[in-house]
């Protein structure tokens, strides 16, 4: 299993561009996550997805859009690049492990976004 | 809304002795989870350890192991033995299953150093 894939790595935008955060996962897992980590802070949720078709704003959506096609991909639009939206994104999905002893979230290796 | 404190910013250790990190939360549901994750400096979200909030029982997977104290709304991650490959940021995570959807919500982070 590849787990979580997210692509690109890195990506420099100039202010006003658009672009998607292309987000993958091979573990059937429902449920899908967006977060954001400026420098010295935690991870703060932008989207969730509890399902195909089904998406939900989290703390900080604005200027950012989803969608959920299909189980395994959950890509994330920006639109109207802006400097604030500079960080470090991580794709995430959760399910439930082997014997439904609990749930398990894992995340993808990040994308660090850099808009000018 | 849930909030996550970890209130060390920074520790360190020396290389085989036991490190303490500390965390707390506030929430208003009964049944949660919560999580340990290590952001080595490749960015990589890594999960440590994880506790589901009905079980008393401290979970522990080799050598982390987690003080969970339900009352007090407190959940300390020990590591003994700390190896080189510890270094890292560690974050505290609040999972909440009464809304459906699993989100976290983080901490700030612990950086921690172990020292040869």
């Amino acid at each position: 299993n590849a787990g979580v894939t997210q692509t690109p790595k890195f990506r420099i935008l100039k202010i006003g561009q658009s672009m998607t955060l292309q987000c993958t996962q091979d573990m059937n897992h429902n449920y899908m996550y967006w977060y954001r980590q400026d420098p010295g802070m935690g991870l703060k949720l932008i989207y969730y997805s509890v399902g195909a078709g089904i998406t939900d704003k989290g703390e900080v959506p604005n200027g950012y859009n989803v969608s959920r096609s299909t189980t395994e991909d959950f890509p994330l639009r920006l639109e109207l690049a802006a400097p604030s939206q500079t960080s470090v994104y991580f794709c995430a999905s959760g399910g439930w492990d082997r014997g439904r002893r609990a749930y398990e979230q894992y995340f993808g290796p990040g994308t660090r976004l850099t808009v000018t | 809304a849930q909030t996550v404190t970890q209130s060390q910013p920074e520790m360190s250790v020396q290389e085989a002795e036991t490190v303490t990190l500390s965390c707390t939360y506030d929430t208003s549901e009964s049944n949660y989870y919560l999580f340990w994750y290590k952001q080595p400096p490749s960015r990589q979200m890594i999960l440590v350890i994880r506790q589901e909030a009905y079980k008393q029982q401290n979970a522990t997977e080799n050598r982390f192991s987690v003080n969970f104290q339900k009352a007090a709304k407190s959940f300390s991650l020990k590591i003994s033995d700390s190896q080189l490959g510890d270094t890292a940021m560690y974050f505290c995570a609040h999972g909440d299953s009464g809304a459906g959807s699993y989100q976290l919500t983080f901490g700030k982070g612990t950086k921690l150093s172990v020292i040869p």
